[in-house]
């Protein structure tokens, strides 16, 4: 069994600044594959970013990066230059199992 | 862009009634899930399916809760009679086999149970 664990469950960030949100796992797997995604007001789950365990670089995506610990089983969504539009809700997730969330609420 | 079309986008009943979601997926993606959120939670898996056939549905409370995808294609999930403790966000995703092989969400169904 696989379980995802966030730990912040709400979290300020100023516009324009940077924000890391936490996620820790337990996994039995060799191969896994993590993501995020975040869930705005509307509900819709927005995919956002993809870490594979043998991938050896971090992974980015525009304002999204990743620091990917594979031996401490961390996987922290950075989010650089936060607009408000990002305030939301954020997901750590393995395959089918997802954490309980991490709400980010960005300020002018 | 294909997307994942879920109906309704709302939905009140009351306890004891009969609810029915629909979901359809991305053209051509074999695998569907139909996930359970309550309110300040992560998503939990009620079913998942491949193609047709149900490959993991044991979160399901299956005294009430039904799906099926009969050609492998659209699915529905029925909720029969509804509870209270039913009221939740309902979310169906659906994944083919793309580079990261996520999930695709559709916009969910958001049941109220008075």
């Amino acid at each position: 069994a696989q379980k995802i664990t966030q730990t912040q469950p709400g979290m300020f960030v100023q516009e324009k600044e940077a924000v890391t949100l936490d996620c820790t796992y337990d996994t039995s797997d060799q191969s896994y594959g993590l993501f995020w995604y975040k869930q705005p007001s509307s509900g819709e789950m927005i995919f956002l970013i993809y870490q594979g365990s043998y991938d050896e670089q971090n992974a980015t995506e525009g304002r999204y990066s990743l620091n990917f610990q594979k031996a401490r089983k961390s996987a922290n969504l950075v989010i650089s230059a936060s607009q408000l539009g990002d305030s939301a809700m954020y997901f750590c997730a393995i395959s089918i199992n997802f954490g309980k969330g991490t709400s980010l609420l960005v300020t002018p | 862009e294909a997307e994942v079309a879920q109906s309704p986008r709302y939905k009140i009943t009351e306890k004891s009634q009969a609810v029915a979601f629909w979901c359809d997926p991305i053209s051509g993606h074999a695998t569907l899930y139909w996930y359970r959120q309550i309110l300040g939670q992560g998503p939990e898996l009620l079913v998942q399916f491949q193609d047709e056939s149900v490959v993991d549905d044991s979160q399901l409370p299956k005294d009430r809760f039904s799906a099926e995808r009969l050609k492998g294609v659209d699915s529905t999930l029925k909720i029969q009679p509804a509870e209270l403790g039913d009221s939740a966000m309902y979310l169906c995703a659906s994944r083919g086999w793309d580079s990261y092989n996520e999930q695709f969400f559709g916009p969910g169904t958001r049941l109220t149970v008075l």
